[in-house]
């Protein structure tokens, strides 16, 4: 069994520009979550997709977009990015809400 | 709005001694909880979980106890080791919903 997998690891991009991150759930689920965290906070719930329609939403704008494949797995994209946007991204996978939901290692953006 | 936040936001303990980690929740519909351990640099991970319908839940060295009349989950590590050093969170759902997760709690293993 395949766990949840990340890319890329790091990421460094300037003010501005647009980023896009990766995630593969892991084998079996359906279900895949993204969340922000600062440095020294929780994880921030960004959105969620199942079955590749969004299935809710954090307080983030609309220039945090995502997407969800046929095979599950899924992009978050970054438009217009901000210094504040520097964080560590998460992404977890789980079979369907409200279920166990396991991480990947994440992705660390820094916006310069 | 929902919360979820955590008396402790360090904790030491000696090794070998017994380690309770708390966390308060604000949402009563909250039906789903999960601990997770994060050491430096990695993602969160997986340490048990409970819902709403049990009080009391165990896993190796690890039992996370329950109290909905007064919104309170705690995470207790029996025989705490070194490895066990890391940031806790605990994360509540809501039928599905999104998971929020408190600001976390700093455990430090004594030698």
């Amino acid at each position: 069994e395949t766990g949840v997998t990340q890319s890329p690891t790091h990421l460094i991009k300037t003010r501005g520009q647009q980023v896009t991150l990766r995630c593969s759930s892991q084998s079996g689920h359906n279900t895949v979550s993204w969340y922000q965290q600062a440095l020294g906070q929780g994880p921030q719930f960004i959105f969620q997709y199942y079955r590749e329609e969004e299935n809710g939403r954090g307080n983030f704008p609309p220039r945090f977009s995502g997407l969800q494949f046929p095979n599950y797995s899924s992009e978050l994209n970054v438009n217009a990015l901000e210094l504040d946007d520097s964080a560590l991204y998460l992404c977890a996978s789980s079979a369907g809400g409200g279920n166990e939901q396991y991480f990947g290692p994440g992705t660390r953006l820094t916006v310069t | 709005g929902e919360s979820v936040g955590l008396h402790l936001p360090t904790l030491s303990v000696q090794e070998g001694d017994n380690s309770i980690i708390n966390c308060a929740y604000s949402n009563s519909a909250s039906d789903y909880f999960i601990w997770y351990k994060q050491e430096s640099g990695k993602g969160p991970q997986f340490i048990i979980d409970i819902r709403s319908n049990m009080d009391k839940r165990q896993g190796q060295r690890v039992t996370v106890l329950l109290n909905k009349t007064v919104k309170h989950l705690s995470l207790q590590i029996a025989a705490t080791q070194p490895g066990d050093s890391a940031v806790y969170f605990c994360a509540e759902n809501n039928y599905g919903q999104n998971f929020v997760f408190g600001p976390g709690t700093r455990l430090s293993v004594l030698p």
